[in-house]
């Protein structure tokens, strides 16, 4: 069974702050890797991807990927109460997304 | 732009009864299409993916089936519902030879 883990949470951090998200993954075979922003009764929607090795920007988030550690991490930069959600990490697994359980993030102000 | 719908929004089902949940997609041809299940208080479960109209997958063995009458038409059906299949189910989409993946609104099924 391939897995992708998240600390569930909830991770509170006051607004204007840098929310670290982490994920690490069990499959070392593994080359994408993706992050998903999900509102409460709302439907997941891509926040980033990332492929290789070092950090990705976009905006006030950076993913950051070490494929020797197996570990995959959004940072969100000046965190505002709308970034409060749970953030799902996803890896390609064959043809399909294997999802973690998410973290909660909760920004307060 | 692509777009991908799917209905019912929400729906309550009494034990036994059948279900049919239809998703679409437009502004794309030959998708891969999924189907993921979002249990309260679990992650995404993948259900079913196609890679063309009448090739599915199946994932996870269980009451419910899955197929792809058109090109950018998904069903998900069962027979008779279980208490279990209450849940949060979403439809996704890439195009051919993509991964990246894009969700519908999804429809939440409670079965009483």
């Amino acid at each position: 069974q391939k897995e992708v883990e998240q600390n569930s949470g909830p991770l509170s951090v006051p607004e204007g702050a840098i929310a670290s998200l982490n994920c690490t993954y069990s499959d070392r075979g593994s080359q994408s890797f993706f992050w998903y922003r999900q509102y409460s009764g709302k439907s997941p929607e891509l926040i980033m991807f990332i492929y290789s090795n070092g950090d990705k920007e976009d905006g006030r988030f950076t993913a950051q990927l070490n494929k020797a550690s197996q570990y995959v991490s959004l940072l969100i930069r000046d965190s505002q109460p709308s970034d409060s959600a749970t953030y799902l990490c996803a890896v390609i697994t064959g043809y399909a997304l294997n999802f973690g359980k998410g973290t909660s993030l909760l920004v307060t102000p | 732009s692509q777009t991908i719908h799917q209905w019912p929004a929400t729906l309550v089902q009494p034990v036994g009864s059948p279900l049919s949940l239809e998703c679409t997609v437009e502004g794309t041809s030959n998708p891969n299409l999924y189907w993921y299940r979002q249990a309260a208080g679990r992650g995404l479960q993948l259900l079913f993916y196609s890679v063309g109209i009448g090739q599915i997958s199946s994932e996870v063995p269980q009451n419910l089936s899955a197929s792809r009458p058109q090109d950018r038409q998904f069903i998900l059906s069962s027979k008779k519902l279980l208490l279990s299949d209450s849940g949060f189910y979403l439809c996704a989409w890439t195009d051919r030879g993509g991964e990246t993946q894009y969700f519908g609104p999804g429809t939440r099924l409670l079965v009483l």
